[in-house]
């Protein structure tokens, strides 16, 4: 149990879907990322939000929509997405100014989304 | 640029065999280096970190040494057990960002 709560931890959807993935921390960090874990590829930074402010976006497709609304949450829409976009999305949360320089992230358990 | 380099899996050994996944890096200026871990079905968690170099992380019977002059945080354990078996991630920290290695599946045999 690493403080950070990820659900659905399973997810199938079709391409013409649109649903959400939730992330929830309670460790008092402010920093909330999103990553994609895709077989034999380096973890891809996807999103950060600092302060419930994206401070990163790493060309992610459109298709791929977060969402902060407090300092706690953190939320991925999706809508349209294609088969490739299958892979386990991980969120992490940090103390602010931490996560790079200092690499502790806490970590979900990550959501398994399959894409039909 | 930053990159991070991992040999690559899987790696499988037998219980109480000595353990070395090579990790190399390069970067500019003095980053952080970590090592995590990934079991079965879950998230990622920090094993160990070093933030200078000749600086040595340890934890839970794992060891790696920050060596500057050969660009390398090789991971070590003198006697591994079938419950490290997992994947494990070598990163590199700067500017606020991780770069991740692509990550080395960890096998041990009874």
């Amino acid at each position: 149990e690493t403080g950070v709560t990820q659900t659905p931890r399973h997810l199938v959807m079709g391409m013409t879907n649109k649903k959400s993935l939730k992330c929830e921390q309670h460790l008092g960090h402010n920093a909330m990322y999103w990553y994609k874990q895709s077989a034999k590829k380096p973890l891809e930074l996807m999103f950060v939000y600092s302060l419930e402010e994206r401070v990163e976006n790493n060309s992610v497709p459109s298709r791929f929509s977060p969402e902060c609304p407090n300092s706690s949450h953190l939320f991925l829409h999706l809508h349209t997405l294609q088969p490739e976009d299958s892979a386990l999305y991980l969120c992490a949360s940090s103390r602010p100014g931490q996560g790079g320089n200092t690499g502790e992230l806490f970590f979900g358990e990550g959501s398994r989304l399959t894409v039909l | 640029g930053n990159s991070v380099t991992q040999m690559e899996g899987p790696v499988t050994l037998s219980e109480e065999a000595f353990l070395t996944i090579n990790c190399t890096y390069t970067a500019t200026g003095y980053p952080s280096l970590f090592w995590y871990v990934q079991y079965p079905g879950e998230g990622l968690q920090l094993l160990l970190k070093a933030t200078k170099a000749d600086d040595k992380g340890s934890n839970k019977g794992f060891e790696a040494t920050y060596r500057k002059e050969t660009t390398s945080f090789h991971l070590e354990k003198g006697s591994v057990q079938v419950s490290d078996s997992a994947v494990y991630f070598c990163a590199l920290g700067s500017n606020y960002q991780l770069i991740w290695g692509a990550g080395t599946k960890l096998i041990i045999k009874p």
